[in-house]
């Protein structure tokens, strides 16, 4: 079974909509990422948390917030989806510094 | 600012050929980089790490380079297989500033290895 988990794995919809994106993990690590990817631009941080208590801003978290229900669950909402944020999006997780584990992402395209 | 770059968004190999992939980082106070493939369709996959405290690291067919001097950094994979066509990206993580969350990610080369 994977260890970083996302879903869903394809989504389409429409400008204006509320989406929600979730990411779980069964890697017992403490902090967990969000990120999008556009070709071209590499990884770009959205949000951050260390801890259930810990939620952070990225570099660009403007148009979506998070959740982090639990330590395996980190939830990533557009309230209001713009085709700008057509991308790919993926989850991460760490224990300290060290490395990130990604999970498969999430293509999503908002028409 | 902040910044990691790669020299080369393409490589294309023959199999059985080494290949190199280079990457600058502009931050001096980064102390901990990593090298990720990621094949289409999936996520980033962890290759390999190396400390600020270390100039060479390796591990299976792959070994890491760091220029310290030049804010240099390469990736070495050796006899390269069809399996090992993929994007690949460096990521630094800076020590100070507070900022030990950030890894901050180059764009990518894409190695085609051919047949």
């Amino acid at each position: 079974d994977a260890d970083v988990t996302q879903t869903p794995r394809n989504r389409i919809t429409k400008t204006g909509k509320r989406i929600m994106l979730e990411c779980s993990q069964t890697k017992g690590h403490d902090r967990m990422y969000w990120y999008r990817q556009d070709p071209g631009l590499g990884l770009r941080l959205i949000y951050y948390s260390f801890d259930v208590k810990d939620i952070n801003k990225g570099e660009i978290s403007d148009g979506y917030s998070v959740s982090r229900q639990a330590q395996a669950k980190f939830s990533l909402s557009l309230e209001s989806a713009i085709p700008n944020q057509t991308a790919l999006y993926f989850c991460a997780t760490s224990q300290d510094r060290a490395e990130q584990f990604f999970g498969p992402g999430t293509r999503l395209t908002v028409l | 600012g902040e910044s990691v770059g790669l020299h080369l968004p393409t490589l294309s190999v023959q199999e059985g050929d080494n290949s190199i992939i280079n990457c600058a980082y502009s931050n001096s106070a980064s102390d901990y980089f990593i090298w990720y493939k990621q094949e289409s369709g999936k996520g980033p996959q962890f290759i390999i790490d190396i400390r600020s405290n270390m100039d060479k690291r390796q591990g299976q067919r792959v070994t890491v380079l760091l220029n310290k001097t030049v804010k240099h950094l390469s990736l070495q994979i050796a006899a390269t297989q069809p399996g090992d066509s993929a994007v690949y990206f460096c990521a630094e993580n800076p020590l100070l500033g507070g900022s030990n969350y950030k890894l901050t990610f180059g764009k990518g080369t894409l190695l085609t290895v051919n047949p």
